[in-house]
């Protein structure tokens, strides 16, 4: 089935640093592409998306770009802060039948932003 | 922010004991989904609901069934808790079912299984 694999955690920073977070999925047809932030104590908040190949959803200075040849949609900001602490995940649309889509995610990957 | 509560937000309970969680929304939205998050394996789908008296099973639905008798409401039951089932519960939903369509969710119930 569809799969998404982030880079292993978890990832400390300084601020202002430039943060890449790697993400690559497996699907069988051209999902969706999400990336999740979950700050502590909080359920998910959807920071980004992309719908199609060559896409680039962003958002709070987060992009990142759905690339179809490589299978990756990697999550870049340029200068983190100390409040994007956080855990990221990367996720997947997939059918999950009677018309119904759930999301395949990834691991998350933790980070820290040090001052 | 989307209207989801979930109840309790903290639960521990003994093996053998059947727990009830319950999802609350005040956003009209025709499609809730349970997820449980474990380190390592991210949130994966554990029953997802398509209307009110409709449900399906996700792809860890062992030991949990659903049930939705209101369009506001979404209960996940343990019927016989295991150990196994020590995870934290998140509630979803969504307005309609496209692939680009947004899921947004609940605060999420820590459940541990002594």
């Amino acid at each position: 089935g569809d799969s998404v694999t982030q880079m292993e955690g978890p990832v400390t920073l300084s601020e202002e640093a430039f943060l890449t977070i790697n993400c690559t999925y497996t699907a069988t047809g051209y999902p969706s592409l999400f990336w999740y932030v979950q700050y502590p104590g909080e359920g998910l908040q959807l920071l980004l998306k992309a719908t199609k190949a060559d896409d680039k959803g962003s958002n709070k200075g987060f992009e990142a770009t759905y690339r179809k040849e490589t299978t990756s949609f990697h999550l870049e900001k340029g200068s983190v802060q100390v409040s994007d602490s956080a855990v990221y995940f990367c996720a997947l649309s997939d059918r999950a039948g009677q018309g119904a889509q759930k999301l395949v995610f990834g691991q998350g990957t933790r980070l820290t932003i040090n001052p | 922010d989307a209207g989801i509560t979930q109840s309790p937000r903290h639960k521990v309970t003994e093996t053998g004991t059947p727990v009830t969680l319950r999802c609350h929304q005040t956003e009209n939205h025709r499609y809730m989904y349970w997820y449980r998050q474990d380190p390592g394996h991210g949130l994966r789908l554990i029953h997802y609901s398509y209307g009110v008296k409709d449900t399906d099973k996700g792809e860890v639905s062992d030991g949990y069934s659903v049930s939705r008798s209101k369009t506001e409401d979404f209960l996940l039951t343990l019927e016989s808790a295991t150990s196994s089932q020590t995870s934290v519960y998140f509630c979803a939903i969504s307005e309609s079912a496209g692939a680009a369509d947004t899921q947004y969710f609940g605060p999420g119930t820590r459940l541990t299984v002594l």
